[in-house]
């Protein structure tokens, strides 16, 4: 079955530190990635995507490649803030017989200090 | 653009009890998918609903049962609550027909089992 496994956390940084968190996946078929983010105490928003191999995420400076050779989806930002804090989930979507079942990674929690 | 609801925000319920919860899709959304996500955790995937119909389900047992209306609009029903069921459920709602099959998060229902 599909699975994503994400970098442990938490993942504490000083403000405009350079940010990585890793993201891989196994998928029986060709799937579109994704990267959440949840803040306290709300549901998650859709911060990029990738839909086919080699596709580049972009939103608010995070990035992301969809890296089809080492089944990667690793989340980047040049220059993190201290709102930037909050919990990342790495996602896949599959079309599995007409459904499209979604698996979410355990999360990384990134903590930000001033 | 009307984003997805959920109601109630909290409830506390007992061991053995039932529970309804409700959930508001997108404006133009035809597919609404439950998830249960436990204290630091990934969302665990319940179940999806397309034009009213389940159209596919992860690891969860029948007490875990779902409806969708005619106006996408659906509803969560747990059976012989457990204790374990205490959970932020997240409903998440997505235009089937976009090719990424991105989600759409509500803010969450609180549950808690005592």
């Amino acid at each position: 079955g599909n699975s994503v496994t994400q970098m442990e956390g938490p993942v504490t940084l000083s403000e405009e530190a350079f940010l990585t968190i890793n993201c891989t996946y196994t998928a029986t078929g060709y799937p579109s990635l994704f990267w959440y983010v949840q803040y306290p105490g709300e549901g998650l928003q859709l911060l990029l995507k990738a839909t086919k191999a080699d596709d580049k995420g972009s939103n608010k400076g995070f990035e992301a490649t969809y890296r089809k050779e080492t089944t990667s989806f690793h989340l980047e930002k040049g220059s993190v803030q201290v709102s930037d804090s909050a919990v990342y989930f790495c996602a896949l979507s599959d079309s599995t017989g007409g459904s499209y079942i979604p698996t979410f990674g355990r999360g990384t929690s990134l903590i930000v200090h001033p | 653009e009307t984003g997805v609801t959920q109601s109630p925000t909290h409830l506390i319920k007992t061991r053995g009890q039932q529970v309804t919860l409700r959930c508001s899709s997108q404006s133009g959304h035809n597919t609404v998918s439950w998830y249960q996500q436990a204290l630091g955790q990934g969302p665990q995937f319940i179940f999806q609903y397309y034009r009213e119909e389940e159209n596919g389900r992860g690891n969860f047992p029948p007490r875990f049962s779902g409806l969708q209306f005619p106006n996408y609009s659906s509803e969560l029903n747990v059976n012989a609550l457990e204790l374990d069921d205490s959970a932020l459920y997240l409903c998440a709602s997505s235009p089937i027909d976009v090719a990424s099959h991105e989600q759409y998060f509500g803010p969450g229902t609180r549950l808690t089992v005592t």
